[in-house]
């Protein structure tokens, strides 16, 4: 499975600030790149997912930016609230062939409000 | 999206023993994988299981270790054989309903060897 590069390892913010988790890929066949949130206990649950047409996505205060020439994506999260303390995971995924629906996740991203 | 029920939830296996762990959704489904998170650790695909065939395992990981079975599109299950310490993790069953469709996991096994 390619890389993908997720930073930072963990991340502290305050109530009601801006949380910006950082991802890189090598492989340029990607073209589905979905953002996961795993409170403790639990799965991964979806949280949005981009593809490489558009530029950003956003969905209530998640938003993801897509640089594909830097083959680099991030996920910010506005009015970040204490319910928003979970591990967040970046991954990738190519749309077709034997790869299809295989995901490569980042290495994770605690993030802790404080409130 | 579709509802993945694992059973079960949490285990603790003494070293040598093998455990089945079962994957059941409430829909038809296209794609069901089996993913691995070690303690602390990101996930990890360990096989695509294919319907009325033999699995697909990434690198790292074989079939007498990880036997997968999927009779249907809703069902599957994973087995963790001849299990040691390293084997404790959490495993992960995700299904996606089709193609340009989302991709949903389970809540895992958590597996403790002993």
């Amino acid at each position: 499975q390619q890389q993908v590069k997720q930073s930072p390892q963990s991340l502290i913010v305050q109530k009601g600030g801006i949380s910006i988790i950082n991802c890189a890929y090598e492989n340029t066949a990607f073209d589905y790149f979905p953002w996961y949130q795993q409170f403790p206990g639990k799965g991964p649950a979806l949280l949005i997912a981009i593809r490489p047409d558009v530029s950003e996505k956003k969905e209530g205060r998640f938003t993801i930016s897509f640089n594909k020439s830097a083959k680099q994506f991030s996920l910010h999260i506005m009015d970040s609230q204490p319910g928003d303390s979970a591990t967040y995971f970046c991954a990738a995924s190519k749309a077709g062939g034997t790869s299809y629906g295989k995901l490569t996740f980042g290495q994770g991203t605690i993030l802790t409000v404080h409130p | 999206s579709a509802v993945i029920s694992q059973k079960p939830s949490r285990d603790i296996c003494q070293r040598g023993t093998s455990l089945t762990i079962q994957c059941q959704v409430d829909s038809q489904v296209t794609m069901m994988f089996w993913y691995r998170q070690q303690p602390g650790q990101s996930l990890t695909l360990i096989a695509t299981a294919n319907q009325g065939s033999e699995a697909t395992y990434e690198s790292g990981f074989v079939i007498d270790k990880f036997p997968i079975s999927r009779p249907n599109l809703t069902f599957s299950t994973l087995t963790v054989s001849n299990m040691s310490p390293e084997d404790s993790s959490i495993y992960l069953c995700s299904v996606r309903g089709g193609f340009d469709q989302p991709q949903h996991f389970g809540d895992g096994t958590r597996l403790s060897i002993l």
